[in-house]
């Protein structure tokens, strides 16, 4: 199985701050990784898919990037509606797996 | 509208069954695999299942193969999870996902349904 990494685990952050989220494959998959952002009580929404493509409606100050093994998800500057949790997640093969997840705290 | 709705979650005894569905509207449903999706309380996002369009095969993760079945009527639109020999540990909301064309990336999910395993 394809072990997906995320760090931190947690962030505390101040609007307006450029924020990174990491994720480590345990072994190669191409750019077969998304970025899902949930808050509490929501459904997860989809941010980013094939590792740097960003989806329909979400604002431009996210944005992906990485392949192989080690990808990054940056918010170039926080809003107060992006306090939230995010995961990676890989569909290399199956089983497909997620991070841990990376919950975003206001400082 | 395009929009995923799940049913069918509730209290049920370790042992027991349930049968979720996702009813699935705005979208050419039989052209994307979709997917179940959990996360238990306290925990992050579990991929739990994963069915093709026209349901040539069925995956599964470790944790529930051999108790969920996947399946999928193309005719109603709805996607079903089988879940039998429930434990305490499948306690979680359970979301539907629509994968995106060509990759099991999920771009559309319903709200959820929560799903509680006690005695």
């Amino acid at each position: 199985d394809i072990q997906m990494t995320q760090s931190p685990s947690s962030v505390s952050s101040s609007v307006g701050d450029r924020v990174t989220i990491t994720c480590r494959a345990s072994q190669g998959i191409n750019s077969y990784l998304a970025w899902y952002q949930q808050k509490p009580g929501e459904a997860p929404e989809l941010l980013i898919y094939t590792a740097s493509n960003l989806q329909s409606g979400v604002p431009s100050r996210f944005s992906g990037s990485g392949s192989g093994t080690d990808f990054t998800l940056t918010i170039s500057s926080l809003q107060p509606e992006d306090f939230a949790t995010y995961y990676c997640q890989q569909a290399s093969g199956f089983p497909l797996t997620f991070g841990g997840g990376t919950k975003v705290e206001l400082k | 509208e395009v929009q995923l709705v799940e049913s069918g979650g509730g209290f049920v005894q370790p042992g027991g069954s349930l049968r979720l569905s996702c009813a699935a509207s705005g979208f050419t449903f039989y052209s994307y695999a979709m997917n179940w999706v959990r996360r238990a309380p306290g925990r992050g996002l579990e991929w739990v299942s994963s069915i093709p369009g026209t349901s040539e095969s069925t995956y599964y993760a470790d944790s529930v193969k051999g108790r969920f079945t996947i399946s999928r009527d193309n005719s109603k639109n709805t996607v079903f999870l089988q879940m039998n020999s429930l434990r305490a540990e499948d306690t979680a909301v359970y979301y539907c996902a629509k994968a995106t064309s060509g990759y099991y990336l999920f771009d559309l999910w319903g709200r959820g349904t929560l799903v509680t395993v006690s005695s």
